[in-house]
């Protein structure tokens, strides 16, 4: 079975572009996280859907952070503009129904992204 | 709040020994969920192995056992007979409650190297 995809794998990109990481949960999932990874925050969560519906969006660090779920199969953090200090790796990931009942959340090879 | 600690950065540990990396949390709810995960240098992040709040035996997956003592809200991770890919960065996690269920709160994580 195939698991969470993302892409880009990495992007190095100019300060002040437009930055757009994807992601394909695993099917079936109805549970879509994105998380960021940096030496100084360690692993924080921006922000998960239920059913394609945001539910906490609480740790998205401003208003130049966006997420989308158009579907059930797909969603989209974006970026705009990008500053240097977005430089992190992005993580999606999904699990199926609430971890109140134990289910894990499994995670995506993560979008290594640099602005400079 | 909910809080995680990990108080090794790195731990070293002979191939084929065993190990233990040391995870204590805290929380003020009765129900909740712990997880480990490992991350090598390539970046993915590993489910390895949960502990529910009320199991009464503490969770094994191969290689893997955690040991659970609830009174000091410990969570450790022990790796028995140790291989040189077992080396990576470790990670405890703790899904809240009944608020923010759906979150998994990080530690900072323990370096773990396996030595041939």
């Amino acid at each position: 079975d195939a698991g969470v995809i993302q892409s880009p794998r990495h992007e190095v990109t100019e300060m002040g572009q437009e930055v757009t990481l994807r992601c394909k949960p695993i099917s079936g999932h109805d549970y879509l996280f994105w998380y960021r990874q940096t030496m100084m925050r360690g692993l924080e969560l921006l922000i998960y859907f239920n059913n394609n519906v945001p539910i906490d969006d609480s740790g998205m660090p401003e208003d130049r952070f966006s997420a989308k779920m158009p579907n059930a199969s797909f969603s989209t953090l974006k970026i705009q503009p990008s500053e240097p200090r977005d430089s992190a790796v992005y993580f999606c990931a999904s699990s199926f129904m609430a971890l109140i009942t134990g289910n894990t959340i499994y995670f995506g090879e993560g979008s290594w992204l640099t602005v400079v | 709040a909910q809080k995680i600690t990990q108080t090794q950065p790195g731990m070293f540990v002979q191939e084929k020994e065993a190990v233990t990396l040391d995870c204590t949390y805290d929380t003020s709810d009765p129900s909740y969920g712990l997880f480990w995960y490992k991350q090598p240098s390539s970046g993915e992040m590993i489910f390895l192995i949960y502990q529910g709040s009320y199991d009464q035996q503490n969770a094994t997956e191969g290689r893997y056992s955690l040991n659970f003592q609830k009174a000091r809200k410990s969570a450790n991770l022990v790796i028995s007979a140790s291989q040189l890919g077992d080396s990576a960065m470790y990670f405890c996690a703790m899904r809240a409650g009944s608020t923010g269920a759906n979150n998994l709160f990080f530690g900072t994580g323990t370096r773990l190297t396996v030595i041939p």
